[in-house]
């Protein structure tokens, strides 16, 4: 869909334990974001990354690190789960900012 | 801080019928306009977008209307169809050169046959 692949699609884990998400894209997109969507809130930010090695945090980072060593992968860490991180990651790519996002598929993480 | 956000969180229309969703932004320096569409299950997808400098913009069964003066737009669907029964999101995207983007919570759209 549009060069863009989320992995896992769906995973469940034990609270304490680390978990990495992987978005991986095949277009050359200079920029990448994680969201995660949750009933209420939406699709908020988590961080984002806008070249190799160029990331930065939006509104809902605590909690999450990223990585950005190749173009084409932006991989998204939980340190350490914990039940709130139990959500629906998206990881999204535009080529320059004026223009919209494409979408991942989605990841749902379950964290017990 | 800055927010967008939708009026209604559910609309129920009839097959056929023209269905309205509106949205409210906050941020008056914003650029640009997305509205998106997510079905059970997939990630959002892209219906339309408008700038700033323009007032609406048609797509095929799709309009998008932006009054800057409320800060507000909106997003029509002509002879709605029941595979058109989805969340429909607003964002808007400030000028930076991240472009990050402001999403509503989403209005669930369900079209009866």
């Amino acid at each position: 869909d549009a060069g863009i692949t989320q992995s896992p699609r769906h995973k469940v884990t034990e609270t304490g334990t680390p978990v990495t998400l992987r978005c991986h894209q095949t277009e050359n997109h200079r920029y990448m974001y994680w969201y995660r969507q949750d009933p209420g809130h939406g699709l908020r930010l988590i961080h984002y990354s806008y070249g190799v090695k160029d990331t930065d945090k939006g509104e809902v980072s605590d909690g999450y690190s990223v990585s950005r060593s190749k173009t084409e992968d932006f991989l998204l860490t939980l340190e350490s789960a914990t039940s709130s991180q139990t959500s629906v990651y998206f990881c999204a790519i535009r080529t320059q900012w004026a223009d919209g996002y494409t979408f991942g598929s989605g990841t749902r993480l379950t964290v017990v | 801080g800055e927010s967008v956000g939708l009026h209604l969180p559910t609309l129920s229309v009839q097959e056929g019928d023209n269905s309205i969703i509106n949205c409210a932004y906050s941020n008056s320096a914003s650029d640009y306009f997305i509205w998106y569409k997510q079905e059970s299950g997939k990630g959002p997808q892209f219906i339309i977008d408008i700038r700033s400098n323009m007032d609406k913009r048609q797509g095929q069964r799709v309009t998008v209307l932006l009054n800057k003066t409320v800060k507000h737009l909106s997003l029509q669907i002509a002879a709605t169809q029941p595979g058109d029964s989805a969340v429909y999101f607003c964002a808007e995207i400030g000028n930076t050169n991240a472009g990050k983007s402001t999403f509503g919570d989403g209005t669930t759209l369900t079209v009866k046959p």
